[in-house]
This record gives structure tokens, C-alpha cells and sequence, in this order.
């Protein structure tokens, strides 16, 4: 596709409920990396693949969050029993290379904005 | 790991130059990258540097130096679309591979 497309956009749930947040980089995109933005903080890192496989999943907070890749293209982010502290927005992004090497900027997609009630 | 410090607000006028200055701290340091993020929005790609010196690009530039450990992102001519926040982020390669990581942005407010 043209961008990033991340979905859904918005996700309600309940607290101890599972979710799943879908990521469809750009078609050729080669690495692909998950973030987690929080009301007024940075950008946290949560892992990055590089094609189907997880070199690095350092950022991930907890043993409830994992993630896929499949066919090197669309990546799932699972939660499961999802807390308050869970609520942030979950961005996506991709790039040619692997970390943005050597000078393409990441591409983000819109995110999606989870709020945990 | 890294530690990466930006002011968390500045304000500026309409048509002024504005500096916002990044300082950081990491090993095996390899790439320095500008995002722009509008309130609600995606953050987008602004500039990169890996060497030290000035990049310019139209209105904004970047500048780098290795040795300081410090970074500043110059906007002109700046327009009221040009509040948001700005990322900076630092690539360095540790642990047998590359890793990016974000400071926590400047929120820049442009006023008339």
C-alpha cells in the first residue's frame, strides 16, 4: 500500500480482556517495528522484526504482550488481560532497511489509540 | 542504552527562527533523526545527519556534532503549521545490532 495502515484506529475494552492491534506496512518494507506512546511521553520501543523473525523484543513490558509477523508483511499485536496501564496509543512503523539504515527515516503509521476502562 | 534530553516546550512567533537543541548520550552512536508530530497525528520524517555539520532543507535544517553529543533542529520562517512536537532520535549500534530511540519531543507552540 501507499502508508502504513494500522487497525483498528480506536479499540475500547474492558479491563482483563485480549486484544489484538493489525499493522500493514508499506508493500516492500523489509523491517517493521512497534512503539507505544503514552499521554504526554516519548516514543517507547516495543520490538522490531526484520522480515518474519524477532531480533530484537527488548521493549516488550510484560510476558502479556507478544507479537507476529507473517508473509514478511502484516504484524499482529497481541495483549492479553489487558490493565490500565496498557492505555497509550500503539504505533507502527516501517522502513526499506533495518533500522532505517542508512539514512530512510522510519514511515509511522496512524496508530491506534487503546484505552483500557 | 541511550539517554536522549530535548527542552519539553518552547514557544516562538510567526515568522521567526527557532533552535531546538537534542543532547545525548550513547556508544557505538550511528545516526541522529528529526521527527515532526502533529497533536493526534503519526510523527514524520524531518532530517537525518551521521556526519557532523549542517543539513539544510528548505525551511528546516539539522545540525550535528559527535563529539558534543549534541544536536539542534533550526526552523525559519516559522509558520503557525509548524506547531507540533519534535523528535529527536538516536541510532546506535549495540548488542550486535542497530537500534533507534526516541527522546521524549519538544512541543512547539508558534504564535502570531
Amino acid at each position: 500500500g501507499a502508508g502504513v495502515s494500522q487497525s483498528p484506529s480506536n479499540k475500547v475494552t474492558e479491563k482483563g480482556k485480549d486484544v489484538e492491534l493489525r499493522c500493514d506496512p508499506i508493500s516492500g518494507h523489509t523491517a517493521l517495528y512497534w512503539y507505544r506512546q503514552s499521554l504526554g511521553q516519548g516514543l517507547e520501543f516495543l520490538i522490531y522484526f526484520q522480515g518474519n523473525s524477532a531480533p530484537d523484543k527488548s521493549g516488550l513490558p510484560s510476558d502479556r504482550f507478544s507479537a507476529e509477523r507473517t508473509g514478511g508483511s502484516v504484524s499482529t499485536l497481541t495483549i492479553q488481560r489487558t490493565q490500565q496501564e496498557d492505555s497509550a496509543v500503539y504505533l507502527c512503523a516501517s522502513s526499506l532497511s533495518p533500522q532505517g539504515y542508512p539514512n530512510y527515516g522510519y514511515t509511522f503509521g496512524s496508530g491506534t489509540r487503546l484505552t483500557v476502562v | 542504552g541511550q539517554n536522549i534530553d530535548q527542552p519539553t516546550e518552547m514557544t516562538a512567533t510567526e515568522g521567526a527562527i527557532v533552535q531546538i537543541n537534542c543532547t545525548y548520550q550513547t556508544s557505538g552512536f550511528n545516526g541522529l533523526f528529526w521527527y515532526q508530530q502533529h497533536a493526534g497525528e503519526a510523527p514524520t520524517f524531518l532530517s537525518y545527519n551521521v556526519l557532523d555539520g549542517l543539513e539544510e532543507k528548505g525551511r528546516f535544517s539539522s545540525f550535528l556534532s559527535r563529539s558534543k553529543g549534541y544536536s539542534y533542529l533550526l526552523l525559519k520562517e516559522l509558520q503557525m503549521k509548524d506547531s507540533a512536537s519534535y523528535l529527536c532520535a538516536v541510532r546506535d549500534y549495540s548488542g550486535g545490532y542497530q537500534k533507534v530511540t526516541f527522546g521524549i519531543g519538544t512541543k512547539l507552540q508558534v504564535i502570531p
